[in-house]
């Protein structure tokens, strides 16, 4: 099963521009992670927020964390061409034999 | 960083054979691998959790006996699409975890993903 959406479903940006992908979840996370996909491809991994942690840079991410909300977002700055791509949000694990459980994803395109 | 392994990464075959994927982790032990598979422009969508030395776990929906699984070693898990159909087609992307990472409630630990594979079937 999916933990819950990720808003937008597909985003279209113009390079340099700010890239912001919401993802919201339903039940309690011990952490919440980012993935790219590129197409045809398997995952990358972007980033680890804790929960107890709010905020967390990487490079050009930021990844915010609210879990009062039950949300997260992502936001990639100064997007380039080679940004494009799938975003996945996934929550968990809670223990070695958890497994992630995935969001719906949002298509990135970066136009150059 | 700890690695995983899948192979093959894209595989053809005829309606009514079988396709064997394997997922390997190569430096690290997963007593715990799961399988997810994806439809295009879709999300990845669990299988099964394999665990090493006893039988998977499959997620409601999904026929334990067209996919078979087995987890013979902790660094390598197989799964076996059994008289494939054109509707089987499609992502399946494999995880493992280091059986060292920390359990929950410390550190939590990263899954590892493998490249993926495409299977079509015609």
């Amino acid at each position: 099963s999916q933990q819950g959406e990720e808003d937008p479903q597909a985003l279209s940006i113009q390079e340099g521009e700010n890239a912001t992908m919401n993802c919201s979840y339903k039940t309690s996370i011990n952490n919440l992670q980012w993935y790219r996909q590129n197409s045809g491809r398997g995952l990358v991994h972007l980033i680890l927020i804790r929960s107890n942690e709010r905020e967390k840079h990487s490079g050009r991410l930021r990844v915010t964390l609210d879990t009062s909300k039950k949300s997260s977002s992502l936001l990639i700055t100064a997007s380039r061409a080679a940004d494009t791509a799938s975003y996945f949000c996934a929550t968990g694990p809670f223990s070695g034999n958890t497994p992630l459980v995935f969001g719906k994803g949002t298509r990135l395109s970066v136009i150059a | 960083g700890a690695v995983v392994s899948q192979h093959p990464s894209r595989v053809i075959c005829k309606s009514g054979t079988s396709v064997k994927i394997e997922c390997r982790s190569l430096d690290f032990q997963a007593t715990t691998m799961f399988w997810y598979r994806q439809f295009p422009k879709q999300s990845l969508m669990l299988m099964a959790t394999s665990n090493e030395g006893s039988k998977a776990t499959y997620e409601q929906g999904v026929e334990k006996d067209k996919f078979l699984i087995n987890h013979a070693s902790l660094t390598l898990s197989t799964l076996t699409v059994t008289s494939a159909h054109p509707e089987d087609s499609s992502f399946y992307i494999c995880s493992a975890r280091d059986r060292a990472s920390p359990s929950a409630g410390t550190l939590p630990s990263r899954a590892f993903f493998g490249q993926g594979t495409r299977l079509t079937v015609v």
